[in-house]
């Protein structure tokens, strides 16, 4: 099983609501990551958590927070997010818990704030 | 020079076709190989990983990595409109916290 779920698939919010996304592997796998994926763009890395511990924090502003309450699973807390934050979130997971072997990504929540 | 190139695309081939898809890349220290598929609306999906030099093969897919001209390709055989998605390279060094580096990703279409 190399499945990473993430919910919801699809979320609208107002610019200020506070919302969760949510993320889950039961591969065994000791590190977790938030991307953020903009329209015919690459993923780009926000968020590394080793361990549960955070590892990574790419200067993501500080509307995004992330939270690993335990190896299987992790959330991303988002509060008054902008327009421009729409975007496709992915969830992502590894293996070893520093550095990386290959990644897993769930399906993504397609994130739209209006 | 960004760090890891892919040609631009988009792609069309018909059904049947051997299709190659390359990325160059400028940071040595990149060790881990991987092609990335991703269908319209969804997450990448893993196709392909190699760690440093050589081949490898998959059904219809073949990965080649060739360090010393820090060029990575991935050819289909018999490309299937299935086949049809944006095909992302990506790699990285060995560090703990290296980071996966990805090309910018190309479109694929294949014709029935």
């Amino acid at each position: 099983d190399t499945e990473v779920t993430q919910t919801p698939k699809h979320l609208v919010m107002g610019m200020t609501n506070k919302k969760s996304l949510k993320c889950e592997q039961h591969m065994g796998h000791r590190a977790m990551y938030w991307y953020k994926q903009k329209a015919k763009k690459p993923p780009e890395l926000m968020f590394v958590y080793s361990y549960e511990k955070l590892s990574i924090n790419e200067s993501v502003p500080s509307r995004f927070s992330p939270e690993c309450p335990n190896s299987s699973l992790l959330n991303l807390h988002l509060h008054a997010l902008q327009p421009e934050d729409s975007a496709l979130y992915l969830c992502a997971s590894s293996r070893e818990g520093q550095g990386w072997t290959e990644a897993f990504f769930g399906q993504g929540t397609r994130l739209t704030v209006v | 020079q960004k760090e890891v190139e892919q040609d631009p695309g988009p792609l069309s081939v018909p059904e049947g076709a051997i299709v190659s898809l390359n990325c160059t890349y400028s940071n040595s220290a990149f060790q881990y190989f991987m092609w990335y598929r991703q269908y319209s609306r969804k997450g990448p999906e893993l196709l392909m990983y190699t760690y440093s030099s050589g081949n490898k093969e998959d059904g219809r897919f073949t990965a080649q990595v060739d360090k010393s001209s820090k060029y990575i390709s991935l050819f289909i055989r018999d490309s299937q409109p299935s086949d049809s998605a944006t095909y992302l390279c990506a790699m990285r060094g060995t560090g703990a916290n290296s980071k996966l580096t990805f090309g910018k990703g190309i479109t694929l279409s294949v014709r029935p």
